[in-house]
């Protein structure tokens, strides 16, 4: 089974500042992916980035960095200079490496963001 | 190119009432997924579609519970006798498939039920 943990259920920064959303996961699959989806308050989830479990370099996406530690089974998001349009829910979540068939995704419960003056 | 859409959005009903909800997805995409969201926990899986096959339930999905995708297009989640605890955010999701672990699920605004 899989399973993602996001141990911060609350996080704050300032304006234009970098943070760091961490992310650790569990699986038994060789083969996985790692996904961030933001949610508004609106309730829609906006897919952010994806890393590849045999992907050697960490992903990038704009102002949004994934950093992939595999050893580890972490997955933080690192957004640099933030935005009060960041404010948000961000979920971290794992998929299987398998293409026999469904991939439903697990997340994690999810860390509030609210960026700052 | 139209992102998926949900319809509708918000959703009262009261306590066993059936409802229906509908889900379009992005042109292309093959798969779709519904997932439920309650407050203050990450979406969780409930069924998901390739093509106008179902071939996947969670045993979330109680008997009360029943989704088609007739045409392989469009899809509808139907909640027979709706009960308080019910009430969640249904989201749905489409995919291009398969893909293996690079398959990324593009969501709906989700339709927000309350049951009274």
């Amino acid at each position: 089974a899989q399973k993602i943990t996001q141990t911060q259920p609350g996080m704050f920064v300032q304006e234009k500042e970098a943070v760091t959303l961490d992310c650790t996961y569990d699986t038994s699959d060789p083969s996985y992916g790692l996904f961030w989806y933001k949610q508004p308050s609106s309730g829609e989830m906006i897919f952010l980035i994806y890393q590849g479990s045999y992907d050697q370099q960490n992903a990038t996406e704009g102002r949004y960095s994934l950093n992939f530690q595999k050893a580890r089974k972490s997955a933080n998001l690192v957004i640099s200079a933030s935005q009060l349009g960041d404010s948000a829910m961000y979920f971290c979540a794992m998929i299987r490496g398998f293409t026999g068939g469904g991939n439903k995704l697990t997340f994690g419960t999810g860390t509030q963001l609210k960026v700052e003056l | 190119d139209t992102g998926v859409s949900q319809d509708p959005r918000h959703k009262i009903t009261k306590r066993g009432q059936n409802v229906t909800f509908r889900c379009d997805p992005i042109s292309e995409h093959n798969r779709l997924y519904w997932y439920r969201q309650t407050l203050g926990q990450g979406p969780e899986f409930l069924t998901y579609f390739q093509n106008e096959a179902q071939l996947e339930k969670s045993r979330l999905l109680s008997d009360r519970f029943s989704a088609e995708r007739p045409k392989g297009s469009f899809s509808t989640l139907e909640i027979q006798r709706t009960e308080q605890g019910d009430s969640a955010m249904y989201l749905c999701a489409s995919s291009l498939a398969p893909q293996g672990a690079g398959e990324t699920q593009y969501f709906g605004p989700g339709t927000r039920l309350l049951v009274l």
